[in-house]
Formats: structure tokens, C-alpha cells, sequence
């Protein structure tokens, strides 16, 4: 069975400052791989996906994520924060069914 | 596009009452519906898949009689949540997949923005 885990619960960043979301997969064979974000008493917006036809993934928002199979990892990034970008992000992955990482919730410090 | 609402936002409840949430896809129709739970500083944990017309699939653990899902309609599903309690109190969130998507997987859900419960 795939899992997925996010490294990091609290991420803090200045504004303006390089965001990095960190995710790693467990499946013998990558599957698909999202990114949601998720605002306060919100459901879950798609940021990207990956779906194995471009290892670097451009998304809403300014974010991209990269998928690197050696290391297991799909980290999402955005080069400059902004204050909006304050919310929960998850990581998730699977074929049929999708599992989500436990969340990770960045802060934006002005 | 690929909106989805669901119905009520929140509510409130008295112990061993039953309370229905909606989900409804408003601009596509869905070949599947997936129904999470979240509770606070966690995760989405999905609770059951359904597709039209058929009886839903619920996760291990899931009590498929005190959570009963209907989808009556490629664009609605519903989910009961039967003689709540306390412990039911959680927010509650649907997703769909578009019909006609490939059914091998990888398909993007769109979620609806949740129905928090809570069980007095």
C-alpha cells in the first residue's frame, strides 16, 4: 500500500521568502501525486498534479512542485511568499484511491 | 468549472438525532464521489467511495449503517449520519471525479468546501 508523508506540520516563512513543503511517497510504483491547499473552514483546492508526463509540475498560484524518483519525494515550492498563502497544504497519492499526508500548515511572517 | 457544494454548511444537533449533507456537483457530472472526515489538526480520512447507482464502498473501520451514502444521481450524493453523537462531531467533505475521466486512477477530485457537524 502507497503512503504519503509530509515532513513538517508548522512551516514558517518571511514574506517574500522561498517556500518549501516537503513530501515523500511510499509505493514501489509512483503514483499520482497532488497538491491541495486548504483555507480555514474550506474544502481542498487543487495546486498541481502529477501525473508522470513532466517531472516538474507547474501549478496555480506561483507553486510547482518536482517529482524525483530516487528520492521518493514530490516537495512543493514557490521561489517568493505571500501573506495569501497562509493556509494548510497537503500532500496525497495513489491510483484508484488516494491517501493524503497529515498536513502542513505554513505561516507567512510579514 | 468542476464545482462542488455541499449542504449544509454546518449544523447543529441533539445526541441520537439524524443529520443529512449533500453533495452536489454543480457543473459536471460525477462519476464518483468520495466522502472524507476531518478532524481538527488532522488529515482527510476517507470514509467511503460511491458511485451512481450503486452501493457505496466504505473504508475498514467505517460503520456503513450508522453512515449511509445514497447516490441517486450522477450530480448528488448524500450522506446520513444516523443517531449521532458526540464523537460524530467533525467537518465533513466530499469530492467528485469527473465522468468520462480515464477510471484507471489519478483522476483530480474536486472537493466541496465542507459541513462541520457538531453533536450536542
Amino acid at each position: 500500500a502507497q503512503s504519503v508523508t509530509q515532513l513538517g506540520s508548522h512551516v514558517s516563512v518571511s514574506e517574500g521568502a522561498l517556500v518549501l513543503l516537503r513530501c515523500n511517497y511510499s509505493s514501489s510504483v509512483p503514483p499520482y501525486l497532488f497538491w491541495y491547499v486548504q483555507y480555514p473552514n474550506q474544502g481542498l483546492q487543487l495546486l498541481l498534479k502529477y501525473t508522470s508526463a513532466a517531472t516538474l509540475v507547474k501549478g496555480i498560484n506561483g507553486f510547482e512542485a518536482e517529482f524525483k524518483k530516487s528520492e521518493t519525494s514530490f516537495h512543493l515550492t514557490k521561489p517568493s511568499a505571500h501573506m495569501s498563502d497562509a493556509a494548510e497544504y497537503f500532500c496525497a497519492g495513489g491510483y484508484q484511491k488516494v491517501t493524503f499526508g497529515i498536513g502542513t500548515k505554513l505561516q507567512v511572517i510579514p | 468549472g468542476a464545482v462542488v457544494s455541499q449542504h449544509p454548511s454546518w449544523v447543529i444537533c441533539k445526541s441520537g438525532t439524524s443529520v443529512k449533507i449533500e453533495c452536489r456537483s454543480l457543473d459536471f457530472q460525477a462519476t464518483t464521489m468520495f466522502w472524507y472526515r476531518q478532524f481538527p489538526k488532522q488529515s482527510l480520512m476517507l470514509m467511503a467511495t460511491s458511485n451512481e447507482g450503486s452501493k457505496a464502498t466504505y473504508e475498514q473501520g467505517v460503520e456503513k449503517d450508522k453512515f449511509l451514502i445514497n447516490h441517486a444521481s450522477l450530480t448528488l450524493s448524500t450522506l446520513t449520519v444516523t443517531s449521532a453523537h458526540p464523537e460524530d462531531s467533525s467537518f465533513y467533505i466530499c469530492s467528485a471525479t469527473i465522468l468520462g475521466t480515464s477510471g484507471r486512477g489519478g483522476e483530480t477530485q474536486y472537493f466541496g468546501p465542507g459541513t462541520r457537524l457538531l453533536v450536542l
